[in-house]
C-alpha cells in the first residue's frame, strides 16, 4: 500500500514570496490533515478536511495560508506572502473517517526555509 | 487550553538500558492517547495507542505504555533499548475528536 505522498521535499524562498505544497493521501482515506512543525516543537494542526469539506481550520493563519481539496483526494496548501516565521516542516497526514482515535498516517513532509 | 507535556527533551542511553519517557496531558474528559516515533530520515509513524480497556498498551518493537488516568499520564517504556531505537518520540492526545495535540517530542540517542 502506497503511503502519503508530498512534494516538494524541500523549498527555499525569500520572504514575501508565495509557495505551494502538494499532498496525495493514502487511497480510500477521506480525512486529510495539514500540520506545521517548527524546529524543536511537535506538529501543530493547521487544517483538517473530510472529503473536500473543511472540518477544522481554527489554527490556520487565514490572512496568508490557504488550503483546498477540490475533488476529495489531493490537497494543496499555499502560503502567500511568506514570512520568516513560516520556516518549518509541513506535514500531511491522512486517516479513515471512522472518528476519534483513528490512526493518522504521515507523509515525509516538506521542509520550508524562508530567507 | 488542552496541552501535552513531555518533560524529557533529550535522553541519552547505552544499549540494554531501560527507557521511560514521560507524557502528561491536560484534559479532563475522555481521551485517546498515542505515541508516534520518527526515525532519522523517516516519516512519523505510530508506535502504539490507547483507546480503552487495559491501561497497559503494547506496541511495536517491544515498546509499551501505561495510561494512568489519575495522573493524566501515558508514559512510554522499553526494558532494553537498542541502537536502532535512536529517534524522536512524540506523545499525542486526541480529546474525543479527530484532532491530535502533540507534545514537543523527546530525542532519544542510544549508544552501542
Amino acid at each position: 500500500e502506497a503511503g502519503v505522498a508530498q512534494s516538494p521535499r524541500y523549498k527555499i524562498i525569500e520572504k514575501r514570496q508565495s509557495v505551494a505544497f502538494w499532498c496525495n493521501p493514502i487511497s480510500g482515506h477521506a480525512t486529510l490533515y495539514w500540520y506545521q512543525q517548527i524546529l524543536g516543537q511537535g506538529p501543530k494542526l493547521l487544517i483538517q478536511f473530510q472529503n473536500n469539506g473543511v472540518v477544522d481550520d481554527s489554527q490556520l493563519p487565514k490572512d496568508r495560508f490557504s488550503a483546498e481539496r477540490l475533488k476529495g483526494v489531493d490537497s494543496t496548501l499555499k502560503i502567500q506572502p511568506a514570512k520568516l516565521e513560516d520556516s518549518a516542516v509541513y506535514l500531511c497526514a491522512s486517516s479513515l473517517p471512522t472518528g476519534a482515535g483513528e490512526t493518522q498516517y504521515f507523509g515525509p513532509g516538506t521542509r520550508l526555509l524562508v530567507l | 487550553a488542552q496541552s501535552v507535556s513531555q518533560h524529557n527533551h533529550h535522553v541519552i542511553l547505552s544499549e540494554a538500558a531501560s527507557l521511560e519517557l514521560g507524557c502528561n496531558y491536560s484534559y479532563g474528559g475522555t481521551v485517546n492517547l498515542f505515541w508516534y516515533v520518527q526515525y532519522p530520515g523517516q516519516h512519523l509513524q505510530l508506535l502504539l495507542k490507547y483507546f480503552s480497556g487495559d491501561p497497559l498498551v503494547k506496541g511495536i518493537k517491544g515498546f509499551e505504555a501505561e495510561f494512568i488516568k489519575s495522573k493524566f499520564s501515558f508514559n512510554l517504556r522499553k526494558p532494553s533499548v537498542q541502537w536502532s531505537d535512536t529517534a524522536e518520540y512524540f506523545c499525542a492526545v486526541n480529546p474525543n475528536t479527530d484532532k491530535l495535540i502533540f507534545g514537543t517530542g523527546t530525542r532519544l540517542q542510544v549508544f552501542p
